[in-house]
């Protein structure tokens, strides 16, 4: 079946580095994204990485796939408080559809 | 307009009465997309079109839900005979290509209902 399991909740303080871990199950998924949503805002894609990858960096991002243990990683690098908001994993299935995890609230402190 | 758009952003309803969602995709995506979002949870796939063929309706929970998008632009997802566990919010997405291939979905502010 199509899980995809993230922790609930992560707290940091201004300037460290944040990490986001997420786990699925659907070996076919060609493609792994990361979501942010903003309180009032629809869902902000922030990065994606195909599955014959193990590594992309973006910027602040780096993303981690180990495609073995099925376990996909957001790492955000001098996190800012502008960075709070809450962060999907999804994966693509075929036909487009996506399935996403329940999201992770991350609170930035300064 | 830039990205997707859908309306009304907000609406309040009694149960057993019939509302529908509105949805316009950025303009010249071939493909449309219907999530819903219970608060505190991730979108879960409701349906899709590619221009203005249903490709997969396999995430409605129920008939009284259904979507047409007639001229394969603008959407419209309506919920008969709403109930109050429908409420929630409803999110559109729209992609460039379309086709079986995964492609990024861009995704408008979403409708949020809330049935009394």
């Amino acid at each position: 079946g199509e899980d995809v399991e993230q922790s609930l909740f992560l707290s940091v303080r201004e300037g460290d580095s944040s990490v986001i871990n997420c786990t699925y199950t659907d070996s076919s998924s060609t493609y792994l994204y990361w979501y942010k949503q903003e309180p009032g805002a629809g869902l902000q894609l922030l990065t994606y990485i195909f599955s014959n990858m193990d590594m992309k960096q973006d910027q602040r991002l780096t993303v981690l796939l180990n495609k073995k243990d099925k376990h996909l990683s957001l790492r955000i690098a001098d996190t800012q408080t502008g960075d709070s908001a809450i962060y999907f994993c999804a994966e693509g299935l075929y036909g487009n559809k996506l399935v996403f995890g329940a999201g992770t609230i991350l609170r930035v402190k300064s | 307009g830039a990205g997707v758009s859908q309306s009304p952003r907000y609406k309040v309803t009694k149960r057993g009465q019939d509302v529908a969602l509105r949805c316009d995709p950025i303009s010249g995506h071939v493909s449309l997309y219907w999530y819903r979002q219970a608060l505190g949870q991730g979108p879960e796939f409701l349906t899709y079109f590619n221009y203005e063929a249903q490709q997969d309706k396999s995430g409605l929970p129920n008939d009284r839900f259904s979507a047409e998008r007639p001229e394969g632009s603008i959407s419209t997802l309506t919920i008969q005979r709403t109930e109050q566990r429908d409420s929630a919010m409803y999110r559109c997405a729209s992609s460039p290509l379309g086709g079986t291939h995964q492609e990024t979905q861009y995704f408008g502010p979403g409708t949020r209902l809330l049935v009394l």
